[in-house]
């Protein structure tokens, strides 16, 4: 049991670039999410999906895109990566509401836009 | 606009005194909190959470304790170790939340020295 997982661990783009970060999760669960997380802003939601083949924008998603095609993978891309998208991604997810709103996370992907 | 504020930034302890952190929010409908803890280069972890029908839950060395007419939730270790040295984020959940969507403050750096 892997919980979640994130791809690439690390990278590097420069402006313009675009590139895809990969959230896998092997435990079920029908909520996930991608934060970003920046010094002295903690962890701001970017975008959600509430279950397979759905997505909503979060509090920081322009820029950004997502897929969920596969419950348990949910995709966040770049179509035109920009220096301020320099940041710590995280994906999280969560089981049933109703069991309690703890979210599991990975273990983040740190990208650089030059 | 932050609805839920760690003021401090920072708070260095001493090993085997009370560590005290600290969390405010604006949003009424907050009815569920949470603290992660994250250390460098991992995504944050689940610590301990609280619901709004009670005032204190405990887990060990750690408790959470909410006044909700302050709107204030606070974090206590006790003994605080070094290796409890890592940020803790506040996180809270609106009431009757479908989306499982939490609200992070911007994190308290915890530094336990021995």
């Amino acid at each position: 049991n892997a919980g979640v997982t994130q791809t690439p661990k690390f990278r590097v783009l420069k402006t313009g670039q675009s590139m895809t970060l990969l959230c896998a999760q092997d435990m079920n669960h029908e909520y996930m999410y991608w934060y970003r997380q920046d010094p002295g802003m903690g962890l701001r939601l970017i975008h959600y999906s509430v279950g397979e083949g759905t997505t909503a924008k979060g509090e920081v998603p322009d820029g950004y895109n997502v897929s969920r095609l596969k419950k348990q993978n949910f995709l966040l891309g770049l179509e035109s990566a920009a220096p301020s998208q320099t940041s710590v991604y995280f994906c999280a997810s969560n089981g049933p509401i109703g069991l309690g709103y703890e979210q599991y996370f990975g273990p983040g992907t740190r990208l650089t836009v030059t | 606009d932050q609805q839920v504020k760690q003021n401090s930034p920072s708070l260095s302890v001493q090993e085997g005194r009370i560590s005290i952190l600290n969390c405010d929010y604006t949003n009424s409908m907050f009815d569920y909190f949470l603290w992660y803890k994250k250390y460098p280069a991992e995504g944050p972890t689940f610590l301990i959470s609280i619901s709004s029908i009670k005032d204190k839950n405990e887990d060990g060395r750690f408790t959470v304790f909410l006044n909700k007419s302050a709107k204030h939730l606070s974090l206590h270790i006790v003994p605080s170790q070094p290796g409890d040295s890592a940020v803790y984020f506040c996180a809270a959940s609106p009431r009757g939340s479908t989306l499982g969507r939490l609200y992070f403050g911007r994190g308290t750096q915890l530094t336990v020295w021995p």
